[in-house]
């Protein structure tokens, strides 16, 4: 399974758009990319999934190079809401299911 | 319902205890999962379900036993936990991955944190 590398922590303001970034330099042909927010003491909650160019949906963007060695995450615009840590996971189908190896993550505080 | 519901919220438990994690989700998913997480670490896997069989266990150590009495409830038996087994231990949900091969998303339910004494 390819393990993916993130920054430890990011500081932003309110209003402004947060791009963090994920390295997976061995990830495989079927390995989709995907993006998880957790707040403390809850669940991770799926943000977006991509597998290459651009994707979009109403709370984020997915930039994915083509040779899809890295991915970038990018926050529209962020609120104090925001502040939780991000996990980008790579991985393929397993038995059925999908196994993720999430990441260290990217704690990140957005500031007033 | 895309609730995953976790019961109790908070567990403190003695390392000669048996004690018992549910788990309950109402959509229909085939695959369900438990994750340990510890403070200010990622989570990580535990066991893998998919319809109701057993399909990845991560080399869990005994003295937690996961069970799958139906599709829409997952157990997690513990005993003779040792301190270092305190976590928030997750549940989550999904449908079983097949074709296409995009993954379907997980919806994790909030945790048990789980304090061994």
């Amino acid at each position: 399974l390819a393990k993916t590398t993130q920054p430890i922590s990011m500081d932003s303001y309110e209003g402004q758009e947060v791009n963090i970034t994920c390295s997976h330099n061995n990830i495989a042909t079927n390995d989709y990319i995907t993006w998880y927010q957790q707040f403390p003491s809850q669940g991770p909650r799926f943000i977006i999934q991509g597998y290459k160019t651009k994707v979009t949906n109403e709370v984020a963007s997915l930039f994915i190079p083509a040779d899809r060695k890295s991915s970038t995450l990018s926050l529209p615009r962020v609120s104090l809401s925001d502040t939780a840590v991000y996990y980008c996971l790579v991985g393929a189908p397993t038995s059925g299911t999908y196994k993720y190896i999430f990441g260290t993550g990217t704690r990140l505080k957005v500031l007033a | 319902d895309t609730e995953v519901t976790q019961t109790p919220k908070h567990l403190v438990m003695g390392m000669t205890n048996k004690k018992s994690l549910k788990c309950e989700q109402h959509m229909g998913h085939r695959a369900m999962y438990w994750y340990k997480q510890k403070a200010k670490k990622p989570p990580e896997l535990m066991f893998v379900y998919s319809y109701e069989k057993l399909s990845i266990n991560e080399s869990v150590p005994s003295r937690f036993s996961p069970e799958c009495p139906n599709s829409s409830l997952l157990n997690l038996h513990l005993h003779a936990l040792q301190p270092e087994d305190s976590a928030l231990y997750l549940c989550a949900s999904s449908q079983v991955q097949g074709l296409p091969l995009k993954p379907y998303e997980q919806y994790f339910g909030p945790g048990t944190r789980l304090t061994v004494t």
